[in-house]
């Protein structure tokens, strides 16, 4: 079985550009979670959702990010016009339900903005 | 070897050593806790968990211990081997069924050969 399979692996964005980071959960896995991990530190939660609904989404910056996981296709990350500070792994995980343990994390995305 | 969780977040031991990673969570009210190890360029991968009704757990040269009244965690590796070499983050689950986790900053584990 696949497991969450993140692409790109590796994104480069000026600033003010837009960066698109896609998610595939596990076959069967309707819950997609976003977290963000920049260099030495852990993961710090960004977003909860399910298909076309966004659970929590506490950890999301208020401007500029927006996540989205439509009925058909991946989970997308969107952050428009990047910063530097927005450079970092950002990393996607899932699972089959509310509740349901543990979660699965794909490889990441490692977000560099020049 | 030991580490005492945050405040030393490097942890090198003997190949065929065990080693114990100690990690201190923030909320009492904490339901679940999990184990994460991760490798350079790599996303976490699942290790070992605890649900907060017990006190300790086993896998396959790993155990974990929760210590509720202290609010402390460790995960014990038993005969390291140069695969073990990676960074361990514990994790807490603040809010029951919600799988919204908070991690640690992490202990990164060296096996000296």
């Amino acid at each position: 079985n696949a497991g969450v399979m993140q692409n790109p692996r590796h994104l480069v964005r000026r600033r003010g550009q837009e960066a698109r980071l896609r998610c595939s959960p596990m076959k069967g896995h309707s819950h997609v979670y976003w977290y963000r991990q920049l260099p030495e530190e852990g993961l710090k939660f960004m977003v909860y959702l399910q298909k076309e609904n966004i659970i929590d989404e506490s950890g999301m910056p208020k401007e500029r990010f927006s996540a989205e996981f439509p009925k058909e296709g991946p989970s997308i990350l969107r952050i428009q016009q990047v910063v530097r500070g927005d450079s970092a792994a950002y990393f996607c995980a899932s699972s089959p339900g509310f509740g349901k343990y543990p979660l699965h994390f794909g490889n990441g995305t490692r977000l560099t903005v020049t | 070897g030991e580490s005492v969780g945050l405040h030393l977040p490097t942890l090198s031991v003997q190949e065929g050593d065990n080693s114990i990673i100690n990690c201190a969570y923030s909320n009492s009210a904490s339901d679940y806790f999990i184990w994460y190890k991760q490798e350079s360029g790599k996303g976490p991968q699942f290790i070992i968990d605890i649900r907060s009704n017990m006190d300790k757990r086993q896998g396959q040269r790993v155990t974990v211990l929760l210590n509720k009244t202290v609010k402390h965690l460790s995960l014990q590796i038993a005969a390291t081997q140069p695969g073990d070499s990676a960074v361990y983050f514990c994790a807490e689950n603040i809010i029951q069924g919600a799988q919204k986790l908070v991690f640690g900053q992490g202990t990164r584990l060296t096996i000296n050969p």
